[in-house]
């Protein structure tokens, strides 16, 4: 599977879009590109996933380049509950892959 | 109301002692893992199991031992052969092996 390269990370104030990217330049066409966050002292939590769209949920949107090398999530008005390490994994689908969690980047959204 | 738990938030125990970790689902996951994470640090993982009666190491298994005799349980024991065992360990469940995980609120394992 890909690896992915982050920022290790970032800062936004509150009510302002959050733009996290990732560099995924070695992706084979059938992995996906999939976010979690993980807020401190917590288990990490699903936010998106794509293969080659650009995805939108409640929670973010999730822009793919067009060669697929690299994405960006999107957290659109950031509050402070934001504030938490962001991971970026790709991955077949199905299989019996086992996501591998790197350091991500830590994102503070402040007042 | 389906989630993942784990037991106890927080743990201390005495430098040579095991000790065992409780992780439950009532998701009817077949799949589940243990990871460890220290602070600063990604997730590494300890063990996996794909189906009951089942279980394989994954990166860091040494000083660990795990058993899935339910479907809903994975409980991890670190023994004391774990030479820094002192971190946050986190349990996760999915529908099958390669799905999305779903993970638990995790255990702060202390070893004074």
């Amino acid at each position: 599977d890909a690896k992915t390269t982050q920022p290790p990370s970032m800062d936004c104030a509150e009510g302002r879009a959050a733009n996290l990217p990732c560099n995924h330049s070695t992706i084979s066409g059938n992995e996906y590109v999939y976010w979690y966050r993980q807020i401190h002292s917590q288990g990490p939590q699903y936010i998106i996933h794509g293969l080659k769209n650009n995805e939108t949920n409640e929670m973010a949107s999730l822009i793919i380049t067009e060669d697929r090398k690299s994405s960006t999530l999107i957290l659109p008005h950031a509050t402070l509950r934001d504030t938490a390490v962001y991971y970026c994994i790709v991955r077949v689908a199905g299989g019996s892959y086992i996501p591998t969690f790197g350091r991500g980047t830590s994102l503070i959204v402040h007042p | 109301d389906g989630g993942i738990t784990q037991s106890p938030k927080y743990l201390f125990r005495k430098e040579g002692q095991n000790v065992t970790l409780s992780c439950e689902q009532n998701l009817n996951h077949d799949a589940m893992y243990w990871y460890r994470q220290d602070p600063g640090q990604g997730l590494r993982l300890i063990y996996y199991s794909q189906i009951v009666n089942d279980f394989q190491k994954g990166d860091i298994a040494e000083g660990y031992s795990v058993s899935r005799e339910k479907k809903e349980s994975f409980p991890l024991t670190v023994t004391s052969a774990q030479k820094n065992p002192t971190a946050f360990y986190l349990c996760a469940s999915s529908i099958s092996a390669g799905d999305e995980q779903f993970f638990g609120p995790g255990t702060r394992l202390t070893v004074l």
